[in-house]
């Protein structure tokens, strides 16, 4: 199992542009999130989706964010225009039921996103 | 409101015993969780607890947890150089199903 799988690792670009980030979940994990870490605020969830529907998306800062999940093993979280104070750590994680306390969350390695 | 708050900041010299301390606000979680965060990594479940347990412990970790006071604790006993990271209290709220985390506490450990 490759675990939660996101990609870039690192994104630099300039104030403005259109930012796509990508998260792979854990095969047969019902519930995606996605969270913004940031030494002012720490972890923020933004969206959450179960079954590629978004069920929680009252943490997504503006309309400039934005997040789908087209199949089970797909999501993406885009920001356009982005902003200086984007920069952050964008978390997935993914979890076969967070209701089941045995199960928890499995965190991807984060993108680390840079506006300048 | 739910709020989980826990110190910033932890630095114990290797081989004494880390205490790291947990309060939160909604009496009605079920779970109590810790994450580990190491550097450029995500967070990795250690270990959870039942809302109606008052101790686990799993080989180096002890979990304690007071309801009433709403107060979690993570002791990690021996604690070696790979145990310095981010510590991550959470608990999950079965009325809104979501997690809440902490603010995380960087725990150095000095050789």
């Amino acid at each position: 199992d490759a675990g939660v799988i996101q990609s870039p690792r690192h994104e630099v670009t300039e104030m403005g542009q259109e930012v796509t980030l990508r998260c792979k979940p854990i095969s047969g994990h019902d519930y995606l999130f996605w969270y913004r870490q940031t030494m002012m605020r720490g972890l923020e969830l933004l969206i959450y989706f179960n079954n590629n529907v978004p069920i929680d998306d009252s943490g997504m800062p503006e309309d400039r964010f934005s997040a789908k999940m087209p199949n089970a093993s797909f999501s993406t979280l885009k920001i356009q225009p982005s902003e200086p104070r984007d920069s952050a750590v964008y978390f997935c994680a993914s979890s076969l039921n967070p209701g089941q306390a045995n199960y928890g969350y499995t965190f991807g390695s984060g993108t680390r996103l840079t506006v300048v | 409101g739910e709020d989980v708050e826990q110190s910033l900041f932890l630095s114990v010299r290797e081989g004494d015993s880390s205490v790291i301390n947990c309060t939160y606000t909604d009496s009605s979680s079920t779970y109590l969780y810790w994450y580990k965060q190491e550097p450029g990594a995500g967070l990795q479940l250690l270990t959870y607890i039942f809302s109606n347990m008052d101790m686990k412990q799993d080989q180096r970790l002890t979990v304690l947890l007071n309801k009433k006071d709403k107060h979690l604790s993570l002791r990690i006993a021996d604690t070696q150089t790979g145990d310095s990271a981010i510590y991550f209290c959470a608990e999950f709220s079965s009325g809104t199903y979501k997690y809440i985390f902490g603010t995380g506490t960087r725990l150095k450990v000095l050789a």
